[in-house]
């Protein structure tokens, strides 16, 4: 069975400041790894995704995030924080094969605030 | 381009009552899956269905139905509405059945049970 944990449900930071958003996963076979955001009233958009191949992966808005497999976590970073990165944050874990037709596994959601 | 289209956007039912949610998506996708969004607990996936005619149940089916009858769409339906089920409702699709494919996701259906 897969899970997927995100430590901390608010995240602050200031306009400028580094962001890293925090995910744990746990899968019974080699992974594939989302992160997602959520604009309020809105639906959610890819950010990034991990299939195979290159473990550091860049996503859309000036976001990455990097798989470290011994570690099994899958944070998100962006080096300057802008206003406009507020918004709600979701990791999600899909496993291929099997019957599961990869069905994707939510974390609780980070909310990041940016101050100015 | 449309992409998923969920209606109605807002919904307030009373308890016993039915309704249905709607979906369509334009993307020609086989795979589309309907999730629950609550406060503190991420989405949660309530049914999916791999292709017109086959659906199945997700984490939380209690309560909902689902049919797939044509690619485009995939109704969800309460079919005695609970306070529980006050919650967002999205819909999503996918291009084919692979995992490394990346859901695309309609705006949600805010839906409140008195």
């Amino acid at each position: 069975a897969q899970s997927v944990t995100q430590l901390g449900s608010h995240v602050s930071v200031s306009e400028g400041a580094l962001v890293l958003l925090r995910c744990n996963y746990s899968s019974s076979v080699p992974p594939y790894l989302f992160w997602y955001v959520q604009y309020p009233n809105q639906g959610l958009q890819l950010l990034l995704k991990y299939t195979t191949g290159a473990t550091l992966v860049k996503g859309i808005n000036g976001f990455e995030a990097e798989f470290k497999k011994s570690e099994t976590s899958f944070h998100l970073t962006k080096p300057s924080a802008h206003m406009s990165d507020a918004a709600e944050y979701f990791c999600a874990v899909s496993e291929g094969g099997g019957t599961s037709y990869g069905k994707l596994t939510f974390g609780q959601g980070t909310i990041l605030t940016v101050h100015p | 381009n449309a992409g998923v289209t969920q209606t109605p956007k807002f919904q307030v039912l009373k308890t016993g009552q039915s309704m249905t949610l709607q979906c369509a998506q334009d993307m020609n996708h086989e795979y589309m899956s309907w999730y629950r969004q609550d406060p503190g607990m991420g989405l949660r996936l309530i049914h999916y269905s791999v292709g017109a005619g086959i659906t199945d149940q997700g984490e939380v089916p209690n309560g909902y139905n689902v049919s797939r009858s044509t690619t485009e769409d995939f109704p969800l339906r309460l079919l005695s509405a609970a306070p529980s089920q006050t919650s967002v409702y999205f819909c999503a699709s996918r291009d084919g059945w692979g995992a490394d494919q990346p859901q695309h996701f309609g705006d949600g259906t805010r839906l409140s049970i008195l």
